[in-house]
């Protein structure tokens, strides 16, 4: 079955970087474009950012544009989210989603399917 | 960037109620809209696609609809279960924006 599991969060200073991890299993990660969505605390759901299903095209919210980067390793059928600069509006359970469907090529394509449980990122002094 | 909005932002009706929810986009998205459910300290659950089909294994009390940029989740008959927050999202193009969520709650 599709399992995706995030890790890597935790709580961090404003200014410093965190990298984030989504562990895939159960599907053809290479086919599949993927997201990084965010929850703060009590508040709704923010897409963050998507990257083809190869890794050739990636999109970010206007928020993170600069400080965050989208990443995948194939091989490894891991995604990744590298979060630098960060201030405490970061501050939120981050999720990765699947694709509903594969080869996305565009900025959107496709909802999100599958999530992962998120991993938990506070930026705080 | 399109925005979404939705409304109400929280609701209390009665087990088989029907209940509604909209979501205006401020431009045309081409049917581009989902329907998340997210029930507390849960994952978010994808419920409909492309304004108005459903997702597998998704109970048929759910629907969608649309009426130029405005669309329409409502839940035919609300039962103990669905209690949550529902979010609608836009998807046609980045940034994939979400509604402000509504939280529906049992009478």
């Amino acid at each position: 079955q599709v399992q995706l599991v995030e890790s890597g969060g935790g709580v961090v200073q404003p200014g410093r970087s965190l990298r984030l991890s989504c562990a895939a299993s159960g599907f053809r990660f290479s086919s599949y474009g993927m997201h990084w969505v965010r929850q703060a605390p009590g508040k709704g759901l923010e897409w963050v950012a998507f990257i083809w299903y190869d890794g050739s095209n990636k999109y970010y919210a206007d928020s993170v544009k600069g400080r965050f980067t989208v990443s995948r390793d194939n091989s490894k059928s891991t995604l990744y989210l590298q979060m630098n600069s960060l201030r405490a509006e970061d501050t939120a359970v981050y999720y990765c989603a699947r694709d509903l469907q594969i080869y996305c090529s565009g900025s959107s394509c496709y909802p999100n399917d599958y999530w992962g449980q998120g991993t938990l990122v506070t930026v705080s002094s | 960037d399109i925005q979404m909005t939705q409304s109400p932002s929280s609701l209390s009706a009665s087990v088989g109620d029907r209940v509604t929810i909209t979501c205006r986009a401020s431009q045309d998205i081409s049917g581009f809209l989902a329907w998340y459910q997210q029930k507390p300290g849960r994952v978010p659950n994808l419920l409909i696609y492309a304004t108005s089909i459903l997702q597998s294994g998704v109970p048929s009390r759910f629907s969608g609809s649309a009426s130029g940029t405005d669309f329409t989740l409502t839940i035919s008959s609300l039962q103990p279960e669905d209690v949550a927050t529902y979010y609608c999202q836009k998807y046609n193009s980045a940034p994939r924006t979400f509604g402000q969520g509504t939280k529906v709650e049992i009478k």
